[in-house]
């Protein structure tokens, strides 16, 4: 099983409605973040957490919101979708001892 | 802010030869520098990375070569194999402040022919 997993994979969504990502780990790490990728732009911070208590901002946060619900999950919401929010979303973990991050397989967002 | 460039943002090398993807960096103060490996359908997974105490670093058949004073770094591969192809990712920052504070490149799309 992956360690850091995403639901869902692909979603389809209309202009104007809320959608939920979720992120789950079992890394144990207390550190987590969403990025957005688009082509050529490479990898956007949006949001991260240092732990259960503790949510920032990151480069590109405008239109997107967080809940770290437990150490282990992490979850981005779109609260009105719309289509330059189309993108591939990964959220990663990382330790507080060390840099590397560990991302999920990531979820294709689609609003329409 | 840190700024990264990266290029090129494609690169097709036969099998066997060598690849090179270069990236520069604006932030003198930039002292880690990863690379990432994203095959299709799957996350970025770092493969290598080096800090500005050093100027090189190999791993079997990768390498990553830093010149801090022209504020730039590169990933060197080595006798590619097709299980190389993927998009590659370099980045700067500061180890001590964490992933937030790391700017990513644009990405390279390696491919390799057969």
């Amino acid at each position: 099983d992956a360690d850091v997993t995403q639901t869902p994979r692909n979603r389809i969504t209309k202009t104007g409605k809320r959608i939920m990502l979720e992120c789950s780990q079992t890394k144990g790490h207390d550190r987590m973040y969403w990025y957005r990728q688009d082509p050529g732009l490479g990898l956007r911070l949006i949001y991260y957490s240092f732990d259960v208590k503790d949510i920032n901002k990151g480069e590109i946060s405008d239109g997107y919101s967080v809940s770290r619900q437990a150490q282990a999950k992490f979850s981005l919401s779109l609260e009105s979708a719309i289509p330059n929010q189309t993108a591939l979303y990964f959220c990663a973990t990382s330790d507080n001892r060390n840099t590397e991050a560990f991302f999920g397989q990531g979820t294709r967002l689609t609003v329409v | 802010g840190e700024n990264v460039e990266q290029h090129p943002s494609t690169l097709s090398v036969q099998e066997g030869d060598s690849a090179v993807i270069k990236c520069t960096y604006s932030d003198s103060a930039s002292n880690y520098f990863p690379w990432y490996k994203q095959e299709l359908g799957k996350g970025p997974q770092l493969i290598i990375d080096i800090r500005s105490n050093v100027g090189e670093k190999k791993d079997q058949r990768i390498a990553v070569t830093l010149n801090k004073t022209a504020k730039h770094f590169s990933l060197h591969i080595t006798e590619t194999q097709p299980e190389d192809s993927a998009v590659y990712f370099c980045a700067a920052g500061r180890a001590n402040f964490g992933n937030e504070k790391l700017t990513f490149g644009t990405g390279t799309r390696l491919t390799i022919i057969p």
